[in-house]
């Protein structure tokens, strides 16, 4: 156990709404990291917040965002679905800042598909 | 950019043999390098890391990784293969040029034969 969690653990929905992913990071980790793994594009870093404030942006979609509250809690908001991003959403968290020796840890997961 | 390419998509060893996964990276900074193990409908467990330590690196489980900068590689090793290290393994860079979002491979699955 990572000690990051994540929710719902599975997600069913249709083509066009929009959903909410949550991650609670480890204890005392100020940065969360939100990551989509799919079949044909593998594991990729979508975005990255730090105590708050965005710090870094991957390939996430204009009908994504994401949001980190006071309590250092992650929301990964995706609208508009498509049938293409039914994917696993992972979320990771780490210390944060520029330490070379940060190491991200990883949540279970959430598995979306859009049927 | 950084980028890291997985030589083999599969392995296949028997148990108790050798396993090697090979991994060359690409990156404009002095990187970070990681392995990290995915078990079928499991997260992400981190291996082991490169920081710029020492070269060789002792990870959980028996694996431990080499970084060779003069050959760009960060090859994966176990000396003897169990039946539970069946998993996808990637390989992954995260730069030091601020870039804190990590770079995986494309994965590199390890089949292990009784």
């Amino acid at each position: 156990d990572s000690g990051v969690t994540q929710t719902p653990k599975h997600l069913i929905t249709a083509t066009g709404q929009r959903v909410t992913l949550r991650c609670s990071p480890r204890s005392g980790d100020l940065s969360v990291y939100w990551y989509q793994q799919s079949l044909d594009q593998g594991l990729q870093f979508l975005i990255q917040y730090y105590n708050g404030e965005e710090r870094a942006k991957g390939n996430i979609l204009e009908r994504f965002s994401a949001q980190q509250f006071p309590d250092l809690h992650s929301e990964l908001n995706l609208s508009s679905l498509e049938l293409g991003d039914s994917a696993l959403y992972f979320c990771a968290s780490s210390v944060g800042g520029r330490r070379e020796i940060d190491t991200q840890y990883f949540g279970p997961g959430t598995r979306l598909t859009v049927l | 950019a950084q980028s890291v390419t997985q030589l083999d998509s599969h392995v296949s060893v028997s148990e108790g043999t050798p396993v090697l996964l090979r991994c060359n990276y690409s990156s404009s900074y002095s990187p970070s390098l990681f392995w990290y193990v995915q078990h079928p409908n499991k997260g992400l467990q981190l291996l082991l890391k490169y920081t710029s330590a020492a070269t060789l690196v002792k990870g959980i489980n028996g694996f431990e990784a080499e970084f060779k900068k003069s050959e760009t590689s960060f090859h994966l090793t176990k000396p003897s293969a169990h039946m539970s290290d069946a998993a996808e393994y990637f390989c992954v860079v995260r730069s030091g040029g601020g870039a804190d979002g990590l770079t995986f491979g494309k994965g590199t699955h390890l089949i292990i034969q009784p």
